[in-house]
C-alpha cells in the first residue's frame, strides 16, 4: 500500500517568515495530494490541494508542489501568522483512500 | 448547519467493555470513513464505506466493526475495548470515493480506555 512520509515533525518559524513541509509518497499511481490543516480539539480541515497532471497550484499564502519523478509534494506558506499555528497533515491518495503523513506542528512566533 | 456530527465527544472505558461512536453526515455524501489519530502516527485508516449497505477493511481494522445502514450514519463498535485502543477517532464523509473529492471531517471522539 501507499506510505507517505512528512517532514519535519515540528517546525517553529517567525511571524512574517516562510513555512515549507515535505513529504513523499511510495507508490506511482497516488493521482490526487490534498494538505490539511488540523487545529487544537477540531478535526482536519482541507487547505489545498494538487492533482497529478499539474506541477504547482497557489491559493493567497499557501502553494503547493509537486514532483510526479522524485515522488514528493511540498506545501508552502508565506508571510506566516499566529493564525498558522496547527498540525498540517499532507495525504495521498490511490483509488479511494487517503493515506497521511505523520503531520507537522508549526508555530508562529510572533 | 451541514455537516459531521459524532457522539460522544469524549469517553473513559473499561477495558472488555463493548463501544459504539456514532457519527451522523447531513450532507447526503456517498462515502464515509473511519481514522484513528495517534501522536507522531498522523491519521490511518480504519474501516471506509463506499456507499450505503457496503463497508471496507482500512489500515488497522482489527477490533474494530463498522455498519452502514442508511447513507447518513456509520456508526464504529469496539466489541471488547483494549487499551491499546486509546485514541482520538475522527469520522469523515466525501461525496463520493473516487475522484478529487474533499474528505470532511467530524469533531473527534477521544476514548481513553483503562
Amino acid at each position: 500500500g501507499e506510505n507517505v512520509e512528512q517532514h519535519p515533525s515540528t517546525l517553529s518559524v517567525q511571524e512574517g517568515d516562510s513555512a515549507v513541509i515535505k513529504c513523499t509518497y511510495s507508490d506511482s499511481a497516488s493521482n490526487y495530494f490534498p494538505w490539511y490543516k488540523q487545529e487544537l480539539g477540531k478535526g482536519p480541515q482541507l487547505i489545498i490541494d494538487i492533482r497529478s497532471n499539474v506541477g504547482e497550484k497557489k491559493d493567497q499564502r499557501i502553494a503547493v508542489t509537486l514532483n510526479k519523478t522524485a515522488k514528493h509534494f511540498s506545501l508552502h506558506i508565506t508571510e506566516t501568522q499566529p493564525e498558522d499555528s496547527a498540525v498540517y497533515f499532507c495525504a495521498a491518495k490511490d483509488d479511494y483512500k487517503l493515506s497521511f503523513g505523520a503531520g507537522t506542528t508549526v508555530t508562529v512566533r510572533a | 448547519i451541514a455537516g459531521i456530527t459524532q457522539a460522544p465527544t469524549s469517553q473513559i472505558l473499561a477495558a472488555g467493555r463493548r463501544m459504539t461512536l456514532r457519527c451522523t453526515q447531513d450532507m447526503r455524501h456517498n462515502a464515509m470513513y473511519w481514522y484513528r489519530q495517534d501522536l507522531g502516527l498522523g491519521l490511518r485508516l480504519i474501516h471506509y464505506s463506499n456507499t450505503a449497505g457496503t463497508t471496507g477493511k482500512g489500515e488497522v481494522p482489527d477490533g474494530y466493526s463498522v455498519s452502514r445502514a442508511n447513507t447518513d450514519d456509520f456508526p464504529l463498535t469496539l466489541a471488547s475495548a483494549v487499551p491499546s485502543q486509546t485514541s482520538v477517532y475522527f469520522c469523515a464523509s466525501s461525496a463520493t470515493s473516487g475522484g478529487f473529492l474533499e474528505q470532511f471531517f467530524g469533531p473527534g471522539t477521544r476514548l481513553t480506555v483503562l
